[in-house]
């Protein structure tokens, strides 16, 4: 059974740092890429990044809103994607999700979710 | 980036009657493969988003057949043939072909 389990949610003050685990089983994570997309409360969907697999060099592409402040990072010999949170403000408040991601599958399998409260 | 306006963003509808989402993309969400990327998800209360729809008009395994997907270019439509009760929630279209990833602001369906 495919599964991707969120964690590292918490409170944090505006300026800190937090970084989020997204653990996966049940399919051969190198093979994929991970996406994240959060929700912040009462919102829609907003997609914030993506790492590709190691095959293509394990980049990342990254939404404007947090380009410079995030970072995508992967350990395929853990089934783990990371998402390091630099600088956070506010406004970065938002249950944050992974997905598993290929061009034929794209987003098939969603995670529980994790909440992020930025708040002073 | 491009923008996905979806409308309406509120519908309401009688158990058993259809029900249509459009979702408009700014520019051609047709990628240089030839394929076109635009995703429809569906988010229940409380619940994280599911896929419904991929690819246009790819259903994912389990969901039911009275939802259907279809468009190109710029213009894309799901529709449920009859809405039953489990299918309360937002719905949201998501273009995948150009970077950065975009969302439509979601259509809330109720009974």
């Amino acid at each position: 059974e495919v599964q991707l389990v969120e964690s590292g949610g918490g409170l944090v003050q505006p300026g800190r740092s937090l970084r989020l685990s997204c653990l996966s089983s049940g399919f051969p994570f190198d093979v994929y890429a991970v996406s994240w997309f959060r929700q912040a409360p009462g919102k829609g969907l907003e997609w914030v990044g993506l790492i590709r697999r190691k095959a293509y060099g394990a980049t990342a592409e990254y939404a404007a809103s947090v380009k410079g402040r995030f970072t995508i990072s992967r350990d395929d010999t853990k089934s783990t994607a990371y998402l390091q949170m630099n600088s956070l403000k506010t406004e970065d408040t938002a249950v944050y999700y992974c997905t598993k991601y290929s061009d034929n599958d794209p987003f098939d399998f969603w995670g529980q979710g994790t909440l992020v409260t930025v708040s002073s | 980036d491009v923008v996905m306006t979806q409308s309406p963003l509120s519908l309401s509808v009688t158990l058993g009657q259809p029900a249509s989402i459009s979702c408009r993309s700014s520019q051609s969400l047709v990628y240089s493969d030839g394929r076109t990327y635009l995703n429809w998800f569906q988010q229940r209360p409380g619940q994280s988003p599911r896929r419904l729809i991929y690819e246009v008009s790819k259903r994912d395994s389990g969901v039911p057949d009275r939802f259907s997907g279809s468009g190109s270019g710029t213009d894309f439509t799901l529709k449920i043939s009859r809405v039953e009760a489990e299918d309360i929630g937002v719905y949201y279209c998501m273009q995948g072909t150009h970077w950065p990833f975009t969302f439509g602001q979601g259509t809330r369906l109720e009974i």
